[in-house]
């Protein structure tokens, strides 16, 4: 089964400085998906980034890019010029190859960002 | 409405109750998912439904029940329930086969949370 594991349970960054948040995760597929969700205390859940496993190129997402490694299993959340409402749980997901029909999103545990001013 | 409501935000309800969690998009997704998070564990799937058709049931005790009347709305009914089932209840959506570049992005209602007394 496929897993997802963010190893930094809380982080913190200085405000308009950048933090990289990591990911790592386990799966047999060659063609899958990966996500970066954004939780703030209000809980709603919003995408921030995506990553198709047979694109090359990191995405980028104005102050938001990944680092995609897929020979380690590795991808991590960049984020350039910290701002106070960065502040929230971050979430990394995992999405398994095109098949017919819907498929669950894999998510780690989280990692909690802090912003100090 | 745009983007994916629910209602209510909040429930409390005692362990002999019987009550029902709303979920609709507006987004024009054809499969729908309902998500547990309780605290300190990672995001739980419970139910798909692809095309108003149930394709996933992750071992979620009887106890809950999912109906899906059409590709727009989405329910959870609720009976009996446990003091552990208290935690926040997403619904997400998301467009799944043949499509545009956000395919396969789940987008995410703001949760009801439940608790059970």
């Amino acid at each position: 089964a496929q897993t997802v594991t963010q190893s930094q349970p809380e982080m913190s960054v200085q405000e308009a400085e950048t933090v990289t948040l990591s990911c790592t995760y386990d799966t047999s597929e060659s063609d899958y998906y990966l996500f970066w969700y954004k939780q703030p205390p209000s809980r709603q859940m919003i995408l921030v980034i995506r990553q198709e496993a047979y694109k090359q190129q990191n995405a980028t997402e104005n102050r938001f890019s990944v680092n995609f490694q897929k020979a380690a299993k590795s991808f991590s959340l960049k984020i350039s010029d910290s701002q106070l409402g960065d502040a929230a749980m971050y979430f990394c997901a995992y999405r398994g190859p095109q098949v017919q029909g819907a498929q669950k999103l894999v998510f780690g545990q989280g990692t909690r960002l802090t912003i100090n001013p | 409405e745009t983007g994916v409501t629910q209602t209510p935000r909040h429930l409390v309800m005692g362990m002999t109750n019987k009550k029902s969690l709303k979920c609709e998009q507006h987004l024009g997704h054809n499969a729908m998912y309902w998500y547990k998070q309780s605290a300190k564990k990672p995001l739980e799937l419970m139910f798909v439904y692809s095309l108003e058709e149930r394709v996933e049931n992750n071992s979620v005790p009887s106890r809950f029940s999912p109906e899906c009347p059409n590709s727009s709305h989405l329910f959870l009914h609720l009976h009996t329930l446990q003091p552990e089932d208290s935690a926040l209840y997403l619904c997400a959506s998301s467009q799944e086969g043949v499509g545009g570049p956000k395919r396969y992005e789940q987008y995410f209602g703001p949760g009801t949370r439940l608790t059970v007394t």
